[in-house]
């Protein structure tokens, strides 16, 4: 079984600004990691994933996150925020072998002009 | 490409009412789910398909039902409609011979039982 735990509910940071969406995980098997965004009034698109190899996983849109195994945690980064990265996002653990995803609660990204 | 399509887009419900919501995918997936998002608490499965003529309960399934007659559609029927039914509901799909295979979602259905 999975757990994930997204530690803002609601971060605002300035246009052109950097942003951190923090992640922590626990799991008790191997475990994939994902991070989806919401635009307000749509569905989830993934981000980025997780599945192994370099800890340093690149998605779209310029977003990247870290797998910190040690830490049990996946944050997600990105340098230099823009009005149309507002929405929610939503970081998501996999246990290998099942087919079931684990979301956190999300964290909405406000980016203000 | 469309994707995963789901309608209707909006509905309110009286209570006791029934519905059918529609979800259609053209990815050829295996797998798919259905999901409820409720402000503030993520998604919670309801139901899932590894493939037609195999459904199971997700996390949530009580009120609800599904079907899933072939490899494209997978609707969720609500029999009898409560207000604690009131959410969004996502329907998504994957291909699911590996493990590091990402769903896909759709637009959503806003459900609202008064």
């Amino acid at each position: 079984a999975q757990s994930v735990t997204q530690l803002d509910s609601q971060v605002p940071v300035f246009e052109e600004a950097p942003v951190e969406l923090r992640c922590n995980y626990s799991s008790s098997v191997s475990v994939y990691l994902f991070w989806y965004v919401q635009y307000p009034n749509q569905g989830l698109q993934l981000l980025l994933k997780y599945l192994s190899g370099s800890t340093l996983v690149k998605g779209i849109n310029g977003f990247e996150a870290e797998f910190n195994k040690s830490q049990t945690s996946f944050h997600l980064r990105k340098p230099s925020v823009h009005i149309s990265d507002t929405a929610e996002y939503f970081c998501v653990a996999k246990g290998a072998g099942s087919y079931q995803l684990t979301f956190g609660k999300g964290t909405k990204l406000s980016v203000i002009p | 490409n469309a994707g995963v399509t789901q309608t209707p887009k909006f509905r309110i419900l009286k209570i006791g009412q029934s519905m059918t919501l529609q979800c259609a995918q053209d990815m050829n997936h295996n797998y798919m789910y259905w999901y409820r998002q409720d402000p503030g608490m993520g998604l919670k499965l309801i139901y899932y398909s590894v493939g037609a003529g195999i459904t199971d309960k997700g996390e949530v399934p009580n009120g609800y039902n599904v079907s899933r007659s072939t490899t494209e559609d997978f609707p969720l029927r609500l029999e009898l409609a409560a207000p604690s039914q009131t959410s969004v509901y996502f329907c998504a799909s994957s291909y699911q011979d590996r493990d590091n295979q990402p769903q896909h979602f759709g637009d959503g259905t806003r459900l609202s039982i008064l």
